[in-house]
């Protein structure tokens, strides 16, 4: 099994809502990635979790919550969202943080936040 | 700011022909470089990387790193309309192990039959 899969692949939510993405790698990865893709432009890192512990947040407002509940899952819990935040949010993962031999990412969950 | 530069484009080859495509990057302490293809509304999909100076093949594609002058480029031979797509450069953050990658902004390319 080499992929990384995300679910759901579409989500549409309202500015109070309350919902999560999800992220699952069966690799045996030890680090996996949250980015952050705007129509048209690169995609931007998030966050970065090593051995299930949070490594890198760049300076994510705190209305997006990450959680590695084992080495296998990755979740991103949203909460009040802006309709700036719509979105592509793509998960990755590799064997270690930083071994630099790239890595392949799920096929993200498009986000509309209305 | 580290950054990694890209023609925008559209570059636009017909069937057939090699598409070039060129990336700068700034960080000087990078040491992995790599090209991801991107269809429109779908993930970024890993085709290529490359670590040491030279060219690395693999099939039609070829990677090419000059690490004097912070050059990355990457060449398609025998372009096809399955190719059109953006093409984002992608350089590792070269400031401990952090494994964050810094993209590009993509190259458009355009394979007309």
């Amino acid at each position: 099994d080499t992929e990384v899969t995300q679910t759901p692949k579409h989500l549409v939510m309202g500015m109070t809502n309350k919902k999560s993405l999800k992220c699952e790698q069966h690799m045996g990865h030890r680090a996996m990635y949250w980015y952050k893709q705007k129509a048209k432009k690169p995609p931007e890192l998030m966050f970065v979790y090593s051995y299930e512990k949070l490594s890198i947040n760049e300076s994510v407002p705190s209305r997006f919550s990450p959680e590695c509940p084992n080495s296998s899952l990755l979740n991103l819990h949203l909460h009040a969202l802006q309709p700036e935040d719509s979105a592509l949010y793509l998960c990755a993962s590799s064997r270690e943080q930083g071994d630099n031999y790239g890595y392949t990412f799920g096929s993200g969950t498009r986000l509309t936040v209305v | 700011q580290k950054e990694v530069e890209q023609n925008s484009g559209p570059l636009s080859v017909p069937e057939g022909a090699i598409a070039s495509l060129n990336c700068t990057y700034s960080d000087r302490v990078s040491q992995s470089f790599f090209w991801y293809r991107q269809y429109s509304g779908k993930s970024p999909e890993l085709i290529m990387s490359i670590y040491s100076n030279g060219d690395k093949e693999d099939g039609r594609f070829t990677a090419q790193l000059n690490k004097a002058s912070q050059y990355v480029s990457l060449l398609i031979r025998d372009s096809q309309p399955s190719d059109s797509a953006t093409y984002l450069c992608a350089v590792n953050d070269g400031s401990g192990n952090t494994g964050k990658l810094i993209f590009g902004q993509g190259t458009t390319l355009q394979v007309k039959p």
